[in-house]
């Protein structure tokens, strides 16, 4: 069975600060998304990392893939209360192309 | 479409009951699946269509649960003789077929079993 653990699994800090996300699986993936997720929506993809090691900027977020594509972080810098949500890895099983979804991080970012 | 719509969005049921949701994904996405997601949990993955066809259908809790997808489109999520346990939000996700596509989601539909 493949699982992709996610953590912290809660994370309250203030604006400003810097954190990361980590997500890890014993098992290899196609390819990896990041999501965030708001309170009565659905995940909204924020990135795709494909290629091991590779590493992708989105503003103040970085993503990172691992060189074996087993785990993956993200890095918020400088933290704003608009990042607030929930965060969810998703790795894509390279077989059966099921998406294979993280235990979430809930992000709380205090003004 | 331009995203994946889902309906109803909210859907509270008595205990017992049969309930059908719908999802209709973005317009050539191949690919569709569904998710359920309790309350500020992670994503339980419940079935993907290729096509009309199930490959997977492995994540579905009971016999209860049954989905089918038809013309390749639109896709219904059925839950007979609902239980209290089955309240969660009911994710839909599209996407293309192929390894490094991305999957799009739908608002859900929140369904509260009373």
């Amino acid at each position: 069975t493949q699982l992709l653990e996610q953590s912290p699994q809660f994370l309250s800090i203030q604006e400003g600060e810097n954190l990361t996300v980590y997500c890890n699986s014993s098992s290899v993936f196609s390819s990896l998304q990041w999501y965030r997720q708001e309170p009565g929506e659905g995940p909204v993809l924020l990135v795709t990392v494909v290629t091991g090691g590779e590493v992708k900027k989105l503003k103040r977020l970085t993503f990172q893939f691992g060189d074996a594509r087993k785990d993956s972080s993200l890095h918020i810098t400088a933290a704003q209360p608009g990042d607030t949500g929930l965060y969810l890895c998703a790795g894509r099983d390279s077989g059966t192309y099921k998406y294979i979804f993280g235990t979430g991080t809930r992000l709380k970012v205090l003004a | 479409g331009a995203g994946v719509s889902q309906s109803p969005s909210n859907k509270v049921t008595e205990k017992g009951k049969d309930v059908e949701l719908r999802c209709d994904p973005i317009s050539g996405h191949t690919a569709l699946y569904w998710y359920r997601q309790s309350l500020g949990q992670g994503l339980e993955f419940l079935i993907y269509f290729q096509g009309n066809s199930a490959p997977d259908k492995s994540g579905l809790p009971s016999d209860r649960f049954s989905a089918e997808r038809t013309g390749g489109s639109v896709s219904t999520l059925t839950i007979q003789r609902t239980q209290q346990e089955d309240s969660a939000v009911y994710l839909c996700a599209s996407s293309l077929q192929g390894p490094n596509t991305e999957a799009f989601f739908g608002q859900g539909t929140r369904l509260t079993v009373v």
